[in-house]
């Protein structure tokens, strides 16, 4: 199974401040690669598809990058409406492995 | 609009079965493969099954393989998950979802079914 590393597992963050989430999967998954952002008794809300394709909606503040074993998930001039869990996930094969999370918080 | 209504949670004792179903709107059905995910109280997320446009193919996560089954009515536009020999661990909200296409992401999301599992 493909293991997938994202860190940090938590964050504190201001409104306006850059965040930036990693994702590092244990062998090369080209772009198969998607975010997901989930608040409090909510499903999951797909944010980004294939390493870097913005879904229709989201916001541009959010923008995915990498390929291969590395990928960041980054958010610029956080919102409060942005304070979530996020996790990304491999779609390359199956198990189709998602990442442990990460808390978005306010300082 | 584009929908997913999960339906069939509920209470079931340890080595129990449970079914669980999806009913879709909004969309092709048929043309898209679906998946389910579920997520434990307080956990993450955890891919659980897939199952092709046709429901020709079928994949499942370790954890359940052997004691779930994930299957399709296309003239229904309904997708389920049966689930047997339940165990504590199984015990989440269980999400079916969409599978946008060739990248495989999960584009829309159920609310989610809870499923606990206690004598």
């Amino acid at each position: 199974d493909i293991q997938m590393t994202q860190s940090p597992s938590s964050l504190s963050a201001s409104v306006g401040d850059t965040v930036t989430i990693t994702c590092r999967t244990s062998e090369t998954i080209n772009s198969y690669l998607n975010w997901y952002q989930q608040k409090v008794g909510k499903p999951p809300k797909l944010l980004i598809c294939a390493a870097s394709s913005l879904q229709s909606g989201v916001p541009s503040r959010f923008t995915g990058g990498g390929s291969g074993t590395d990928f960041t998930l980054t958010i610029s001039n956080l919102q409060p409406e942005d304070f979530a869990i996020y996790y990304c996930q491999q779609s390359y094969n199956i198990p189709r492995t998602f990442g442990q999370g990460t808390k978005v918080e306010i300082k | 609009e584009v929908q997913l209504l999960e339906s069939g949670g509920g209470l079931v004792q340890p080595g129990g079965s449970l079914r669980l179903s999806c009913e879709a709107s909004g969309f092709t059905f048929s043309t898209y493969a679906m998946s389910w995910v579920r997520q434990a109280p307080g956990r993450g997320l955890e891919w659980v099954s897939v199952i092709s446009g046709s429901g020709r193919s079928t994949y499942y996560a370790d954890s359940v393989k052997g004691r779930f089954t994930i299957s399709r009515d296309n003239s229904k536009n309904t997708v389920y998950l049966q689930m047997s020999s339940l165990r504590g661990d199984d015990t989440a909200i269980y999400y079916c979802a969409k599978d946008l296409g060739r990248w495989n992401c999960l584009d829309v999301w159920g609310q989610g079914a809870p499923v606990t599992v206690s004598s």
